[in-house]
């Protein structure tokens, strides 16, 4: 298994551009997070999936989309880039509410210029 | 609202030391109080976890102390190794509204193990 996998790496935006941040998971879990990571700080939910389908607002949702149309896939959307949005992006999934540990990806490191 | 706060902010230990890390919470609906460990350039990975039915759980060198009462769970590391030398966080766990479950970060401990 590869667990969660995020592409691209790296990136560097303009502002007012938009991207999508792609995160794939091979271990059939039901849900998927994105979090942010700014730096000295903890990570932050800005959205997550029960299913595919279904997807709801985490803490910080501002400036953000997601879609799951798949078990596997949840894609995050930037869809007008702001300085504010430079960061680390994580996604993570888990395979239920009762079985608690979440798996996390690699990061996807985003500057906003 | 910090609901989170760990302590401290960086942490030094002679190798073979024992490293200690705190965690305060606000939230009494917190039902899972995990440990994460995150090396650079890699996102975080579990460490330890307990559920608030205990008060301590030992996974070989890493074990969690839990006090309900006082809504503090703290990490142990004994004889530290400098291949422990990463950032902590604790995240305890709630449900969310969506059903899924919310991981609330705290800011992170930078623990550098010294030879």
């Amino acid at each position: 298994n590869a667990g969660v996998t995020q592409t691209p790496k790296f990136r560097i935006l303009k502002i007012g551009q938009s991207m999508t941040l792609q995160c794939t998971q091979d271990m059939n879990h039901n849900y998927m997070y994105w979090y942010r990571q700014d730096p000295g700080m903890g990570l932050k939910l800005i959205y997550y999936s029960v299913g595919a389908g279904i997807t709801d607002k985490g803490e910080v949702p501002n400036g953000y989309n997601v879609s799951r149309s798949t078990t596997e896939d949840f894609p995050l959307r930037l869809e007008l880039a702001a300085p504010s949005q430079t960061s680390v992006y994580f996604c993570a999934s888990s395979y239920s509410r009762t079985v608690n540990e979440q798996f996390f990806g690699p990061g996807t490191r985003l500057t906003v210029l | 609202q910090q609901q989170v706060k760990q302590s401290p902010q960086s942490l030094i230990v002679q190798k073979g030391g024992i490293s200690i890390i705190n965690c305060a919470y606000e939230n009494t609906a917190f039902d899972y109080f995990p440990w994460y460990q995150q090396f650079p350039g890699k996102g975080p990975a579990l460490l330890i976890a307990i559920r608030p039915d205990v008060s301590e759980k030992k996974e070989g060198r890493f074990t969690i102390s839990f006090n309900k009462s006082a809504k503090q769970f703290s990490l142990h590391i004994m004889d530290s190794q400098p291949g422990d030398s990463a950032t902590y966080f604790c995240a305890p766990g709630g449900i969310l509204t969506g059903g899924g479950n919310k991981l609330t970060f705290g800011t992170g401990t930078q623990l550098k193990v010294e030879l």
